[in-house]
């Protein structure tokens, strides 16, 4: 779905840098999602919004911080990045809590 | 909180043969079932879901069982094809906003 876009799609950063992961849907979605995609750990949420600035913890919050200042952008920030936040980022979107999530094509994040 | 269990993690399969991939679920309060195919390098995609006062739903070659006594549920695929190699992923939640995912289960479908 072309109306959800994330960038970078690849990244490499260094521990400590702080690094930013861009979301930008065009749907006018309320609900926008970050996961975090690990080998045998499936797709983990890492922060979720449920419209302009409000944003509540997923399952593993830690490290990351979100803001969403506008309906249509949702980036996700690495403060201060360690290598076990190496990883692919997921960006989603839905219209409300009972409507398909909508994926991002992701961002491959390496922390080295 | 919910926590999805899915087995196998990796599943081999002859073209035209059936697969199975099987979930259990913690949380009695989950009623919302989605599977995600997730082909190599790509984004997770909605391929079928279904909610707790169903006990199977189909799509073609897809189906998808719910036992909610034992906390279980399945993907069917039939008559596979080798483009229905991917990772699939089981999710179990409230909405879709509170999903839990599983661990994925890598298909492989020979020629």
């Amino acid at each position: 779905d072309a109306g959800i876009t994330q960038s970078p799609r690849y990244k490499i950063t260094e521990t400590g840098r702080q690094v930013t992961l861009m979301c930008h849907q065009t749907w006018s979605h309320s609900y926008m999602f970050w996961y975090r995609q690990d080998l045998g750990h499936g797709l983990r949420l890492i922060y979720y919004s449920a419209a302009a600035d409000i944003t509540d913890k997923g399952e593993v919050p830690d490290g990351y911080v979100v803001s969403r200042s506008k309906t249509e952008n949702f980036p996700l920030t690495l403060e201060s990045a360690t290598r076990s936040q190496t990883s692919v980022y997921f960006c989603a979107s839905s219209a409300d809590l009972n409507s398909p999530l909508h994926f991002g094509n992701g961002t491959r994040l390496t922390v080295t | 909180g919910e926590n999805v269990e899915q087995h196998p993690s990796t599943l081999s399969v002859q073209e035209g043969d059936s697969a199975v991939i099987k979930c259990t679920y913690s949380d009695s309060a989950s009623n919302y079932f989605p599977w995600y195919k997730q082909e190599l390098g790509k984004r997770p995609q909605l391929i079928i879901d279904i909610r707790s006062n169903v006990g199977e739903k189909k799509d073609q070659r897809i189906a998808v069982t719910l036992n909610k006594t034992a906390k279980h549920f399945s993907l069917h695929i039939t008559e596979t094809q080798p483009e229905d190699s991917a990772v699939y992923f089981c999710a179990g939640g409230t909405s879709y906003g509170k999903l839990t995912f599983g661990q994925g289960t890598i298909l492989t479908v020979h020629p």
